[in-house]
């Protein structure tokens, strides 16, 4: 059982590039979401899904899109990436959805960072 | 919309001594939950405990507790017999029952140096 996963854990991009940040879960859990976490910022929502087929945003979606085609797999692309993306980004996943999903403990994955130059 | 503020950017704590770290947040909702997560040096963010709002008694684990106070919306975390391994980012969450369930809104945390 190896939990939330999230690859790479490091990457550099020039502003403009896009690239996927990958997050998967092998926990059969309902509800997944993309966190960025900024210096002196704490963890900030950017989309979230409750089940395949369904997502949604969160507080700071501009710049990223989300699908989820499989239970397991919840991938954030960058579109075209900007300096201000330059960030950690965590993916979580809990169980259950609307009111179970938030009293259950919510398992992070082990963060990816990222530079925009 | 709910916000969580932590007013303690940094504190410190001596082996072995207990240290009490602050957490106020604004909610118009009367059913919720709130959460304290450690992120020790490696990142990776770790639950440390859990308070249902419609519970009076406050949350417990081992060496740490809360004091939670509703009507203040008062959510504080309690480090009893501090140990090295304490030392990390605490932050302090609230998630709605309604709207977006499952969603954490984060304060922008408390670092925490747990002095030998």
């Amino acid at each position: 059982n190896a939990g939330v996963t999230q690859t790479p854990k490091f990457q550099v991009l020039k502003t403009g590039q896009s690239m996927t940040l990958q997050c998967a879960q092998d926990m059969n859990h309902e509800y997944m979401s993309w966190y960025r976490q900024d210096p002196g910022m704490g963890l900030r929502l950017i989309h979230y899904s409750v089940g395949a087929g369904i997502t949604d945003q969160g507080e700071v979606p501009n710049g990223y899109n989300v699908s989820r085609s499989t239970t397991e797999d919840f991938p954030l692309r960058l579109l075209s990436a900007a300096p201000s993306q330059t960030s950690v980004y965590f993916c979580a996943s809990s169980k259950g959805q609307g009111r179970i999903a938030a009293s259950r403990t919510q398992y992070f994955g082990p963060g990816t960072r990222l530079l925009v130059l | 919309a709910q916000t969580v503020t932590q007013s303690q950017p940094e504190m410190s704590v001596q082996e072995a001594e207990t240290v009490t770290l602050s957490c106020t947040y604004d909610t118009s909702e009367s059913d919720y939950y709130l959460f304290w997560y450690k992120q020790p040096p490696s990142r990776q963010m770790i639950l440390v405990i859990r308070q249902e709002a419609y519970k009076q008694q406050n949350a417990t684990e081992n060496r740490f507790s809360v004091n939670f106070q509703k009507a203040a919306k008062s959510f504080s975390l309690k480090i009893s017999d501090s140990q090295l391994g304490d030392a990390a980012m605490y932050f302090c969450a609230y998630a709605n029952y309604g709207g977006s369930q499952g969603n954490l809104i984060f304060g922008k945390g408390t670092k925490l140096s747990v002095k030998p």
